[in-house]
């Protein structure tokens, strides 16, 4: 079984501050994570994906995620945001190996303030 | 590259009534996926095709869904009869081939921009 959990529902910053996006994951296999952005009426795009490869992942846009084995976790970051970064962000996991079964979390909803 | 097409956009029907809706994947994406997503919800996979043939359908509801992909290129997500708790945005994603064989997931989906449902 596997599932995945964003800490925050919605998360509001400062235009040129940083991002941090929550994401703890639960896999009795050793995972493969994701992060998916979804801007307004647009389809989901991949930010990064994590497949036991280095543990510093860097995606596209500047974003990042560290994967924590001992913290189960995935957070995703970003050092200085944009208003462009204004979205739905969505950590995934999927059991490694397996191209189907992609468990996505509820999704958080970045707000950036100018 | 096209993208992954989905229409229409848009679709409002009242309760009981069916509605269908239609995607065409990436050229030469052999898997195809049908997501649900619930307002405030992440997508929940309801069907995922290889080629036309079904791979997971156990999330389908298939007492009022259903889906078929019969030239392994475009398909068709039907809903009849059409329930309140059905309003939702289906999305439909497709991937490439490689992405199953190799040994590592790659998880990359290619999503269309969604079709929106509203029941009433």
């Amino acid at each position: 079984a596997q599932s995945v959990t964003q800490l925050d529902s919605h998360v509001s910053v400062s235009e040129g501050t940083p991002v941090l996006l929550r994401c703890n994951y639960s896999s009795s296999y050793s995972p493969s994570l994701f992060w998916y952005v979804q801007h307004p009426n647009k389809g989901l795009q991949l930010l990064l994906k994590y497949t036991s490869a280095a543990t510093l992942v860097k995606g596209i846009n500047g974003f990042e995620a560290e994967f924590k084995k001992s913290e189960t976790s995935f957070h995703l970051t970003k050092p200085s945001a944009h208003m462009s970064d204004a979205a739905e962000y969505f950590c995934v996991v999927s059991p490694s190996g397996s191209a189907r079964q992609l468990t996505f979390g509820s999704g958080t909803q970045l707000t950036v303030l100018p | 590259e096209a993208g992954v097409a989905q229409s229409p956009r848009y679709k409002i029907i009242e309760k009981r009534q069916s509605v269908a809706f239609w995607c065409n994947p990436i050229s030469g994406h052999a898997t195809l996926y049908w997501y649900q997503q619930i307002l405030g919800q992440g997508p929940k996979l309801l069907i995922q095709f290889q080629n036309n043939g079904v791979v997971d359908d156990s999330q389908l509801p298939k007492d009022r869904f259903s889906a078929e992909r019969l030239k392994g290129v475009d398909s068709t997500l039907k809903i009849q009869p059409a329930k309140l708790e059905d309003s939702a945005v289906y999305l439909c994603a497709s991937s490439s081939p490689r992405s199953l064989r190799d040994r590592e997931n790659t998880g990359e989906l290619f999503f269309g921009e969604g079709s929106r449902l509203t029941v009433l």
